[in-house]
């Protein structure tokens, strides 16, 4: 059974500070895809990125960039110079493949103040 | 392009009533999902349609959830009788082959009182 682990409940950070949001995964498949969605108080979930198992290059997009380590089933999140429209609730998911469903981790809410 | 479109935006009912909400999907999207997503929690797959097939419904409480996809477009889900712990947001997804192009609505959230 696919499993995904956001150990991180709540972050809070002052504005500019670089924070880090974790993501630990569990599949017995060797192919699988990675999700980060960002959800603000608006409520929709918005797509970040999406990265298949057989692709290990880290990320970078502005102030984002993304860790993936298959040896320790991570897939990590950092923002860069934070800003308080980053604060949302991150969601890291996992998509096994042939199966299109998205299992979800429970989510990490990102406080980011001025 | 237009984004997955889902209406009421919000609702607020009675237990044991029933209510429905509709979702649009984008354009050529075959797949389409409806996930719950109670406060705090992750969103969860209720059902996936492939064109206007199930493809999984195994976690949709059958007794009172149904959904159907007409033509293969859009999408009903429907709850009757509702009770206190429907209370969600209900989202609705589409996306291409393989998950490709994964995309969210705006939701549909549900107050049972």
């Amino acid at each position: 059974a696919q499993k995904v682990t956001q150990a991180q409940t709540e972050i809070s950070v002052v504005e500019k500070e670089d924070v880090t949001l974790d993501c630990v995964y569990e599949t017995r498949d060797t192919t699988y895809y990675l999700f980060w969605y960002k959800q603000p108080p608006s409520g929709e979930l918005v797509f970040l990125i999406r990265r298949n198992s057989f692709d290990e290059q880290n990320e970078i997009s502005g102030r984002y960039s993304w860790n993936f380590q298959k040896s320790t089933s991570s897939f990590n999140f950092t923002i860069t110079a934070s800003q308080v429209v980053d604060s949302a609730v991150y969601f890291c998911a996992l998509s096994e493949a042939g199966y299109s469903t998205l299992t979800f981790g429970k989510g990490t809410m990102l406080l980011v103040s001025p | 392009e237009a984004g997955v479109a889902q209406s009421p935006r919000y609702k607020i009912i009675e237990k044991r009533q029933s209510v429905a909400f509709w979702c649009n999907p984008i354009s050529g999207h075959a797949t389409l999902y409806w996930y719950q997503q109670i406060l705090g929690q992750g969103p969860k797959l209720l059902i996936q349609f492939q064109n206007n097939g199930v493809v999984d419904d195994s976690q949709l409480p059958k007794d009172r959830f149904s959904a159907e996809r007409l033509k293969g477009v859009d999408s009903t889900l429907k709850i009757q009788p509702a009770k206190l712990e429907d209370s969600a947001v209900y989202l609705c997804a589409s996306s291409l082959w393989d998950n490709y192009g994964y995309t969210f609505g705006s939701g549909t959230r549900l107050t049972v009182v």
